[in-house]
């Protein structure tokens, strides 16, 4: 299974909601990641997990709150989000990180309102 | 910014026809990825070149990597219509990060 799975697809969300971005990969990869991506625009990584571990904050607003319960599951709540962080919200997995590729999901579509 | 940035920005082309887009970089590099992307969707890795590499082949196709002059080109031989799709230099320079370069948009007509 080489597939790394998002949801929900598509999310829209007051300003004043929270709500869970979900990321789940099966390969054994330590290394995960969440990318946000502006349209026209690359992905721009927000966080980095390595061994379930914390391992890099892209200086990201407290507004965003990643957890990684787990190997293989990767969260990101959202809380009191602002219409310009409307954007497509991509999660990948390496086998660590290093000289490795990165597996992406398909994205979650988030609309702030 | 460590981003690199690549040309074209766009390119269009007719199937048949061989694409080649290029990505420049600004710091040393352990090694430097290609990834497509599909309209709106996820990401797909292409290929991993590493520093001490200086061509690579995979299928249709054919990376290149000049460290001296910090670039790198991917030529895509023999397009199809399904190679249609927006393409994206990254580089590791050993921070625990990709950096994505800008992309080139790709459009291979019929």
């Amino acid at each position: 299974d080489t597939e790394v799975t998002q949801t929900p697809k598509h999310l829209v969300m007051g300003m004043t909601n929270k709500k869970s971005l979900k990321c789940e990969q099966h390969m054994g990869h330590r290394a995960m990641y969440w990318y946000k991506q502006k349209a026209k625009k690359p992905p721009e990584l927000m966080f980095v997990y390595s061994y379930e571990k914390l391992s890099i904050n892209e200086s990201v607003p407290s507004r965003f709150s990643p957890e990684c319960p787990n190997s293989s599951l990767l969260n990101l709540h959202l809380h009191a989000l602002q219409p310009e962080d409307s954007a497509l919200y991509l999660c990948a997995s390496s086998q660590e990180f290093g000289d490795y590729e990165q597996y992406f999901g398909p994205g979650t579509r988030l609309t702030v309102t | 910014s460590q981003q690199g940035e690549e040309d074209p920005q766009a390119l269009s082309i007719q199937e048949g026809e061989n694409a080649t887009m290029n990505c420049s970089y600004k710091t040393s590099i352990n090694n430097l990825q290609w990834y497509r992307q599909n309209s709106g969707r996820g990401l797909v890795h292409l290929i991993l070149i590493r520093s001490n590499e200086r061509e690579k082949h995979s299928g249709r196709l054919r990376v290149t990597l000049d460290t001296s002059k910090k670039s790198s080109s991917l030529l895509i031989t023999a397009s199809r219509a399904a190679d249609t799709a927006s393409y994206f230099c990254a580089t590791d320079a050993g921070f625990q990060k990709l950096v994505f370069g800008t992309g080139t948009r790709l459009l291979v007509s019929p």
